[in-house]
């Protein structure tokens, strides 16, 4: 069974800092890779998909990479600001859907 | 419609009652899926259609849940004779694709169910 591990569970920065977030799989057979984001009480917000021919997606100040020969993705966040405060989601697709138990990020200004 | 509707957006029920949760995915996405997050928790899968068919109903926790889709569009769900454990949020999710081909997951913003 496909197991997603997220570290770290929880984080805490400075306004300004730069910051990655780990995700890794004990399968690494999945065919995409998408990041999220959730707020308190909301559903997730979708940041970036890595396809199974990419390596990697930028948006903004986010950078999601994919190494699917270690089953092992990263979410940088450069110039982290207070808004970016929320819980991270990392999902895999394999047969289903995977997803990751968060890491929980505060951006302390 | 722009994006996924859940409702409602919160349910508070009696032990032993039966609830209904609807979702309407993004217009055009084939596929559609039923997450259940507890209090703290992660998410947990619990049903997935292709068109009005469900390939994966593994998820489901007892045969107290059932769901269905119709129109290739609109899916419930359905609990019955609710318990105090079915308390979670259930987000309803749809891509464009079928798993094995997928595109980007999109969420809705889920339905609070409480279960007193």
């Amino acid at each position: 069974k496909q197991e997603v591990t997220q570290i770290p569970a929880a984080l805490s920065v400075p306004e300004g800092e730069n910051l990655v977030l780990n995700c890794s799989f004990t399968d690494s057979a999945i065919y995409n890779l998408q990041w999220f984001r959730q707020d308190p009480g909301k559903g997730l917000t979708s940041l970036l998909l890595i396809q199974s021919s990419q390596r990697e997606q930028t948006s903004g100040r986010l950078n999601a990479s994919l190494d699917k020969s270690s089953g092992r993705s990263t979410l940088y966040i450069a110039a982290s600001q207070p808004g970016d405060s929320a819980t991270y989601l990392c999902a895999g697709v394999g047969n289903q859907f995977y997803f990751g138990t968060g890491t929980s990020l505060t951006v302390i200004p | 419609g722009a994006g996924v509707s859940q409702s409602p957006s919160n349910k508070v029920t009696e032990k032993g009652k039966d609830v209904e949760l609807r979702c309407d995915p993004i217009s055009g996405h084939t596929a559609l899926y039923w997450y259940r997050q507890s209090l703290g928790q992660g998410l947990e899968f619990l049903i997935y259609f292709q068109g009005n068919s469900a390939p994966d109903k593994s998820g489901l926790p007892s045969d107290r849940f059932s769901a269905e889709r119709t129109g290739g569009s609109v899916s419930t769900l359905t609990i019955q004779r609710t318990q105090q454990e079915d308390s979670a949020v259930y987000l309803c999710a749809s891509s464009l694709h079928s798993l094995g081909n997928t595109g980007e997951l999109f969420f809705g913003e889920g339905s609070r169910l409480t279960v007193l």
